[in-house]
């Protein structure tokens, strides 16, 4: 069954460095999402991605926070300045088609920022 | 605003008994309802949506949910728990014209022998 693949599953950063998620879509899916949680809080939608452009973001998704996708298969997400509260775990997902859109999501990616 | 409730942080129950987990939610347009389940180490994996038609959905692992709009929920249901099925469990909406997802905080699921 196809998946949705992140990498790092741990990443520990120190304050104020540059980090990049990584993630491998659905081969034949277009729409690209990023998700956080924040231990014990609530996953919460930060950016969906089409067509090589930002379709949707969320207030949490300022401007340190990018995404691109470099390649015909990876989607990343940088943080530019890494902050204390960034620590989090990031799901990316993807999905098909906007109507319905079924979003597949990752296994995450747990971002510790020291 | 649009929001999404699950009642209960944490559920017990014994292998073998049913299981309801409860979902609300708040919003204008008309929804598209999933849930998806969580295991240590792993990703969001999807049980099950709704989008319209049959109230009652089917599911993976011998999950179901009802889609009730005069109560706003979206309950998920078992009627026999396996100690498989120990996860966090996630209620989402979506709707058409928008990209993101509403999640709920999630319910954790433990399953006694």
């Amino acid at each position: 069954e196809p998946e949705v693949t992140q990498t790092p599953s741990h990443q520990v950063t120190q304050m104020g460095q540059e980090v990049i998620l990584r993630c491998v879509p659905i081969s034949n899916h277009l729409y690209f999402y990023w998700y956080r949680q924040i231990l014990g809080q609530k996953v919460e939608f930060l950016v969906s991605f089409y067509n090589n452009e930002i379709s949707e973001k969320s207030e949490i998704f300022d401007d340190q926070f990018s995404v691109e996708r470099p390649d015909g298969s990876n989607f990343t997400l940088k943080i530019r300045s890494t902050k204390l509260e960034d620590s989090a775990m990031y799901f990316c997902a993807s999905s098909e088609d906007w109507d319905k859109n079924i979003q597949y999501f990752g296994a995450g990616t747990r971002l510790s920022v020291l | 605003a649009q929001s999404v409730t699950q009642p209960d942080i944490h559920i017990t129950v014994s292998e073998g008994a049913s299981l309801e987990l409860r979902c609300n939610y708040s919003y204008g347009a008309t929804p598209y309802l999933f849930w998806y389940v969580q295991s240590p180490g792993q990703g969001l994996q999807l049980l099950l949506k709704y989008f319209s038609g049959d109230t009652l959905v089917q599911g993976i692992k011998g999950f179901e949910a009802e889609f009730k709009r005069s109560q706003s929920s979206f309950n998920l249901r078992k009627p026999s728990v396996h100690w498989s099925d120990a996860a966090e469990y996630f209620c989402a909406v979506g709707t058409s014209g928008t990209y993101k997802y509403i999640f709920g905080t999630g319910t954790r699921l433990k399953v006694l022998a």
